[in-house]
């Protein structure tokens, strides 16, 4: 019962962003926003997480609307290592600390 | 390279048997977790251990149970083995200090490989 809908797969070139989105219309308060990936078999990445503003890593940036209902991934300059399936998952104190990986988005980066 | 170390990386055994997953979380790292990823259930939270004790459970079966020792790593012991049971084993740490809460981020291993026949 996972509570964040994804596309369950994107194709992007090789050098253009990547931009990943995820529906989360039932959030809480208190959920914060988390994305990981996996690529092939190894295990889950963390990339990023936010509340209610975005955020920039070296990784990523994580753009997330006013009302929290949904929120985007950017990968700005995609290269074929991106390939991989990227997770949204909700994480709040009431849901314990482990993550709810539901089935994900398989991103697919052609040259 | 997380810094989370799994061993044995691959593993293979017959029905009715019992392994044991190991795990070394991140140097200071005081909680493990461990997911199960099969082909037909996606990743599946089993268990989390935070300094020795079990802090939460998921969808952990009977036959399999799990431990963390004073020096923090962590084994994952599974009986009387089934094919189903075949999947990647994942381990995870955090530091999981009490003024970081939620905002605690998890790092995984490489993962075991379990081959049931």
């Amino acid at each position: 019962d996972a509570k964040t809908t994804q596309p369950p797969s994107m194709d992007c070139a090789e050098g253009r962003a990547a931009n990943l989105p995820c529906n989360h219309s039932t959030i809480s308060g208190n959920e914060y926003v988390y994305w990981y990936r996996q690529i092939h078999s190894q295990g889950p990445q963390y990339i990023i997480h936010g509340l209610k503003n975005n955020e920039t890593n070296e990784m990523a940036s994580l753009i997330i609307t006013e009302d929290r209902k949904s929120s985007t991934l950017i990968l700005p300059h995609a290269t074929l290592r991106d390939t991989a399936v990227y997770y949204c998952i909700l994480r709040s104190l009431d849901s314990g600390y482990a993550l709810n990986f539901g089935k994900g988005t398989s991103l697919l980066v052609t040259p | 390279d997380s810094g989370v170390t799994q061993t044995p990386k691959h593993l293979i055994t017959a029905t009715g048997q019992r392994v044991t997953l190991r795990c070394s979380p991140r140097s200071g790292d005081l909680s493990v977790y461990w997911y199960q990823q099969s082909l037909d259930q996606g990743l599946q939270f089993l268990i989390q251990y935070y300094n020795g004790e079990e802090r939460a459970k998921g969808n952990i079966l009977e036959r399999f149970s799990a431990q963390q020792f004073p020096d923090l790593h962590s084994e994952l012991n599974l009986s009387s083995l089934e094919l189903g049971d075949s999947a990647l084993y994942f381990c995870a740490s955090s530091a999981q200090l009490r003024t970081s809460g939620i905002t605690d981020t998890q790092y995984f291993g490489p993962g075991t490989r379990l081959t049931v026949l």
